[in-house]
Protein backbone atom coordinates (compact mmCIF):
# COMPACT_ATOMS: atom_id res chain seq x y z
CA UNK A 1 0.00 0.00 0.00
CA UNK A 2 1.31 3.00 -1.04
CA UNK A 3 2.12 5.73 2.20
CA UNK A 4 1.34 9.84 1.98
CA UNK A 5 3.27 11.44 -0.74
CA UNK A 6 3.74 14.91 -1.11
CA UNK A 7 4.79 16.79 -3.98
CA UNK A 8 7.16 18.54 -5.01
CA UNK A 9 10.05 17.46 -2.89
CA UNK A 10 11.66 20.64 -2.99
CA UNK A 11 10.39 24.43 -4.25
CA UNK A 12 12.13 27.73 -4.82
CA UNK A 13 10.31 30.52 -5.55
CA UNK A 14 10.94 34.19 -5.08
CA UNK A 15 9.32 36.48 -2.66
CA UNK A 16 5.76 37.45 -3.80
CA UNK A 17 5.25 34.59 -5.96
CA UNK A 18 2.73 31.71 -5.70
CA UNK A 19 3.42 28.49 -4.70
CA UNK A 20 1.12 25.06 -4.52
CA UNK A 21 1.97 22.19 -2.75
CA UNK A 22 0.03 18.83 -2.64
CA UNK A 23 -0.31 16.09 -0.44
CA UNK A 24 -2.21 12.45 -1.42
CA UNK A 25 -2.87 10.45 1.97
CA UNK A 26 -3.43 6.99 1.89
CA UNK A 27 -6.66 5.85 -0.02
CA UNK A 28 -9.89 5.79 2.08
CA UNK A 29 -8.08 7.97 4.90
CA UNK A 30 -11.00 10.57 5.62
CA UNK A 31 -8.71 12.60 7.73
CA UNK A 32 -6.00 15.08 6.54
CA UNK A 33 -3.69 17.07 8.58
CA UNK A 34 -0.91 19.85 7.75
CA UNK A 35 1.68 20.90 9.30
CA UNK A 36 4.59 22.87 8.81
CA UNK A 37 8.28 23.40 10.37
CA UNK A 38 9.70 26.97 9.42
CA UNK A 39 13.42 27.94 9.95
CA UNK A 40 14.70 25.19 11.98
CA UNK A 41 11.92 25.91 14.85
CA UNK A 42 8.99 23.43 16.00
CA UNK A 43 6.68 21.80 13.80
CA UNK A 44 3.87 23.15 14.17
CA UNK A 45 -0.36 22.06 13.10
CA UNK A 46 -1.79 24.18 10.34
CA UNK A 47 -4.78 22.57 9.85
CA UNK A 48 -7.29 19.51 9.51
CA UNK A 49 -9.65 17.82 6.76
CA UNK A 50 -12.33 15.14 7.77
CA UNK A 51 -13.33 14.43 4.25
CA UNK A 52 -13.32 17.51 1.75
CA UNK A 53 -14.52 19.60 5.58
CA UNK A 54 -12.13 21.47 7.30
CA UNK A 55 -12.70 20.07 11.04
CA UNK A 56 -9.76 22.70 12.53
CA UNK A 57 -7.75 25.32 10.82
CA UNK A 58 -6.55 27.48 13.56
CA UNK A 59 -2.98 26.46 13.20
CA UNK A 60 -3.35 28.47 9.81
CA UNK A 61 -1.10 31.74 9.91
CA UNK A 62 -2.46 34.18 7.97
CA UNK A 63 -4.84 34.28 4.25
CA UNK A 64 -1.68 34.22 2.77
CA UNK A 65 -2.45 30.48 3.01
CA UNK A 66 -5.24 28.44 1.52
CA UNK A 67 -5.72 25.22 1.50
CA UNK A 68 -8.53 22.45 -0.09
CA UNK A 69 -9.50 19.11 0.11
CA UNK A 70 -11.76 18.65 -3.03
CA UNK A 71 -13.85 15.47 -3.24
CA UNK A 72 -12.23 14.44 -0.28
CA UNK A 73 -9.06 12.53 -1.76
CA UNK A 74 -5.75 14.88 -2.44
CA UNK A 75 -5.11 18.25 -0.51
CA UNK A 76 -3.63 21.56 -1.75
CA UNK A 77 -1.98 23.95 0.26
CA UNK A 78 -1.57 27.16 -1.56
CA UNK A 79 0.54 30.01 -0.23
CA UNK A 80 -0.07 33.51 -2.43
CA UNK A 81 2.12 35.22 -1.64
CA UNK A 82 4.43 33.61 -0.26
CA UNK A 83 7.33 35.83 1.78
CA UNK A 84 10.76 34.61 3.45
CA UNK A 85 9.48 33.47 6.70
CA UNK A 86 7.06 30.73 4.93
CA UNK A 87 10.85 28.80 4.44
CA UNK A 88 10.14 25.95 5.72
CA UNK A 89 9.38 22.15 5.47
CA UNK A 90 5.63 21.48 5.14
CA UNK A 91 3.66 18.04 6.22
CA UNK A 92 1.10 16.37 5.53
CA UNK A 93 -0.32 13.22 7.40
CA UNK A 94 -3.61 11.14 7.00
CA UNK A 95 -5.27 9.05 9.49
CA UNK A 96 -8.60 6.54 8.78
CA UNK A 97 -10.68 8.49 11.28
CA UNK A 98 -13.86 7.66 12.81
CA UNK A 99 -15.30 4.78 10.57
CA UNK A 100 -12.72 2.45 11.94
CA UNK A 101 -11.62 4.11 15.25
CA UNK A 102 -8.26 4.33 14.12
CA UNK A 103 -6.32 7.76 14.42
CA UNK A 104 -3.05 6.76 13.57
CA UNK A 105 -1.32 9.72 11.85
CA UNK A 106 0.69 8.55 8.74
CA UNK A 107 3.72 10.92 7.53
CA UNK A 108 4.36 12.23 4.35
CA UNK A 109 8.20 13.00 3.49
CA UNK A 110 7.45 16.76 3.24
CA UNK A 111 7.53 19.35 1.20
CA UNK A 112 10.92 21.84 1.44
CA UNK A 113 9.74 25.14 0.70
CA UNK A 114 12.82 27.92 0.02
CA UNK A 115 11.57 31.43 -0.59
CA UNK A 116 13.81 33.93 -1.64
CA UNK B 1 19.13 5.67 8.18
CA UNK B 2 17.63 7.05 10.73
CA UNK B 3 14.98 4.75 13.08
CA UNK B 4 12.52 6.51 16.16
CA UNK B 5 11.50 4.29 18.17
CA UNK B 6 8.76 4.36 21.38
CA UNK B 7 8.69 1.98 23.56
CA UNK B 8 6.16 0.98 25.13
CA UNK B 9 3.36 0.82 22.26
CA UNK B 10 0.88 1.87 25.31
CA UNK B 11 1.14 2.27 28.76
CA UNK B 12 -2.09 2.01 31.28
CA UNK B 13 -1.12 3.57 34.92
CA UNK B 14 -3.81 4.74 37.63
CA UNK B 15 -3.80 8.50 38.32
CA UNK B 16 -1.51 10.33 39.74
CA UNK B 17 1.31 8.27 39.36
CA UNK B 18 4.40 9.79 37.82
CA UNK B 19 5.60 8.04 34.22
CA UNK B 20 7.85 8.09 31.89
CA UNK B 21 7.48 7.34 28.49
CA UNK B 22 11.06 6.70 25.91
CA UNK B 23 11.74 7.67 22.47
CA UNK B 24 15.33 6.25 20.91
CA UNK B 25 16.97 6.72 17.97
CA UNK B 26 19.86 5.44 16.23
CA UNK B 27 21.88 8.20 14.48
CA UNK B 28 22.99 10.55 17.04
CA UNK B 29 23.65 13.69 14.55
CA UNK B 30 20.55 15.30 14.92
CA UNK B 31 19.61 19.37 15.47
CA UNK B 32 16.52 18.78 17.40
CA UNK B 33 14.13 15.96 19.28
CA UNK B 34 10.30 17.22 19.71
CA UNK B 35 7.69 15.54 21.39
CA UNK B 36 3.92 15.99 20.54
CA UNK B 37 0.37 14.65 21.74
CA UNK B 38 -2.00 13.41 19.89
CA UNK B 39 -5.71 13.20 20.88
CA UNK B 40 -8.10 10.64 18.79
CA UNK B 41 -9.03 12.78 15.78
CA UNK B 42 -7.05 15.64 16.29
CA UNK B 43 -3.85 17.37 14.90
CA UNK B 44 -0.60 16.99 16.89
CA UNK B 45 0.23 19.64 19.54
CA UNK B 46 3.68 20.29 20.18
CA UNK B 47 4.70 19.79 23.59
CA UNK B 48 8.17 20.50 23.93
CA UNK B 49 11.53 20.85 22.10
CA UNK B 50 15.08 19.88 22.56
CA UNK B 51 17.53 21.32 20.90
CA UNK B 52 20.60 19.20 20.37
CA UNK B 53 22.47 21.20 22.42
CA UNK B 54 20.08 21.52 25.24
CA UNK B 55 19.81 18.29 27.33
CA UNK B 56 16.03 18.83 28.96
CA UNK B 57 12.83 20.73 28.48
CA UNK B 58 10.51 21.42 31.03
CA UNK B 59 6.57 22.77 30.48
CA UNK B 60 4.35 22.45 33.91
CA UNK B 61 3.83 18.78 34.51
CA UNK B 62 6.11 17.80 31.78
CA UNK B 63 10.27 17.39 31.58
CA UNK B 64 11.72 16.21 28.40
CA UNK B 65 15.58 15.16 28.71
CA UNK B 66 17.54 14.14 25.39
CA UNK B 67 20.85 11.92 25.62
CA UNK B 68 22.12 12.45 22.41
CA UNK B 69 25.08 9.92 22.86
CA UNK B 70 22.96 6.94 23.90
CA UNK B 71 20.34 8.18 20.99
CA UNK B 72 17.76 8.44 24.22
CA UNK B 73 14.98 10.84 25.21
CA UNK B 74 12.45 11.10 27.77
CA UNK B 75 9.15 12.21 28.67
CA UNK B 76 8.54 12.76 32.14
CA UNK B 77 4.86 13.47 33.39
CA UNK B 78 4.51 14.47 36.95
CA UNK B 79 1.01 13.82 38.79
CA UNK B 80 -0.68 12.66 35.74
CA UNK B 81 -4.44 13.19 35.36
CA UNK B 82 -7.25 11.38 33.23
CA UNK B 83 -6.94 14.51 31.09
CA UNK B 84 -3.35 12.81 29.89
CA UNK B 85 -4.61 10.13 28.02
CA UNK B 86 -3.43 10.43 24.63
CA UNK B 87 -0.56 9.49 22.10
CA UNK B 88 2.95 10.78 22.78
CA UNK B 89 4.69 11.17 19.64
CA UNK B 90 8.56 12.14 19.43
CA UNK B 91 9.82 13.17 16.24
CA UNK B 92 14.24 13.93 15.64
CA UNK B 93 15.32 16.52 12.57
CA UNK B 94 18.55 14.84 11.23
CA UNK B 95 21.49 17.16 10.73
CA UNK B 96 20.48 16.59 6.86
CA UNK B 97 16.97 18.17 8.13
CA UNK B 98 15.40 15.16 7.34
CA UNK B 99 12.13 14.79 9.87
CA UNK B 100 11.38 10.93 11.33
CA UNK B 101 8.30 10.34 14.03
CA UNK B 102 8.21 7.63 16.21
CA UNK B 103 4.72 5.46 15.85
CA UNK B 104 4.02 6.51 19.54
CA UNK B 105 2.91 5.73 22.89
CA UNK B 106 -0.56 5.53 23.65
CA UNK B 107 -0.62 6.63 27.13
CA UNK B 108 -4.22 5.61 29.24
CA UNK B 109 -4.72 7.28 32.87
CA UNK B 110 -6.96 5.13 34.82
CA UNK B 111 -9.42 7.23 37.04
Amino acid sequence: EAGVTQFPSHSVIEKGQTVTLRCDPISGHDNLYWYRRVMGKEIKFLLHFVKESKQDESGMPNNRFLAERTGGTYSTLKVQPAELEDSGVYFCASSQGERTGSYEQYFGPGTRLTVT
Amino acid sequence: KQEVTQIPAALSVPEGENLVLNCSFTDSAIYNLQWFRQDPGKGLTSLLLIQSSQREQTSGRLNASLDKSSGRSTLYIAASQPGDSATYLCAVTNRDDKIIFGKGTRLHILP
